[in-house]
C-alpha cells in the first residue's frame, strides 16, 4: 500500500540556517511526489512538484527538493530560512491519474531568532 | 492564479443537525476533493470527484455524502453531525493528473 513517512514530527532551526525536512515514501510505480506548507489557520499551499525528468526540484519560497528513487526519499530543503518559514510542512505522493493523494502526517518547523 | 474558495471558515453546529460545507473552484478542474485534517493524524480523503455527478468513497467515507451538480461546486454533507465529526475540513481541486489546490479550510465544531 502507498504510504508516506515524515519522521521529525517537530524541527526547530536558527533563522538564517539551513533546514532539511525528510520524506519517505512507498510506492510501486514512478511516484508524483508534493510538497505543501500550511500556515496556522490557512489551507495547503504547493511548494513544489516531482512528476519526472530533472531529480532536483525547485520550487516556490527558495525551496528545493530531491528525488532519490534509491532512497525512496523526497526530501526538502532550504539553504537559509527566515522566520516567515515557520509553518507546518506535508509531504504528498499521488499516482498517476491524480486520484489520490496520500499525505504524510507533517513537520512542524519553529524558527528561533 | 487558482482560487478554491470554501463557503465558511468558521462553523459551529449541534449534534443531530444536517450540515452542508461548500466549495467552488473557478479553474474548470476535473477533479475535487474533500478532507478532514486532524492533530496527529495529519490529512484523510473524505470522497472526491472526478466529474459532475461522480464521486468515489476516499478513506473514511462514513457519515458523509457528497454532491457535485456543477463542475465548480463540490459539497460535503454531513448527514447527522456527531461530535467526532468536530475538525478542519478542506476542500481542493485539481485537472486530470496535476497538483491539487487547496481552500482555506473550514473549522467546524459539532456541540
Amino acid at each position: 500500500a502507498q504510504s508516506v513517512t515524515q519522521p521529525d514530527i517537530h524541527i526547530t532551526v536558527s533563522e538564517g540556517a539551513s533546514l532539511e525536512l525528510r520524506c519517505n515514501y512507498s510506492y510501486g510505480a514512478t511516484p508524483y511526489l508534493f510538497w505543501y506548507v500550511q500556515s496556522p489557520g490557512q489551507g495547503l499551499q504547493l511548494l513544489l512538484k516531482y512528476f519526472s525528468g530533472d531529480t532536483l526540484v525547485q520550487g516556490i519560497k527558495g525551496f528545493e527538493a530531491e528525488f532519490k528513487r534509491s532512497q525512496s526519499s523526497f526530501n526538502l530543503r532550504k539553504p537559509s530560512v527566515h522566520w516567515s518559514d515557520a509553518a507546518e510542512y506535508f509531504c504528498a505522493v499521488a499516482n498517476q491519474a491524480g486520484t489520490a493523494l496520500i499525505f504524510g502526517k507533517g513537520t512542524t518547523l519553529s524558527v528561533s531568532s | 492564479d487558482v482560487k478554491v474558495t470554501q463557503s465558511s471558515r468558521y462553523l459551529v453546529k449541534r449534534t443531530g443537525e444536517k450540515v452542508f460545507l461548500e466549495c467552488v473552484q473557478d479553474m474548470d478542474h476535473e477533479n475535487m476533493f474533500w478532507y478532514r485534517q486532524d492533530p496527529g493524524l495529519g490529512l484523510r480523503l473524505i470522497y472526491f470527484s472526478y466529474d459532475v455527478k461522480m464521486k468515489e468513497k476516499g478513506d473514511i467515507p462514513e457519515g458523509y455524502s457528497v454532491s457535485r451538480e456543477k463542475k465548480e461546486r463540490f459539497s460535503l454533507i454531513l448527514e447527522s453531525a456527531s461530535t467526532n465529526q468536530t475538525s478542519m475540513y478542506l476542500c481542493a481541486s485539481s485537472r486530470l493528473s496535476g497538483p491539487q489546490h487547496f481552500g482555506d479550510g473550514t473549522r467546524l465544531s459539532i456541540l
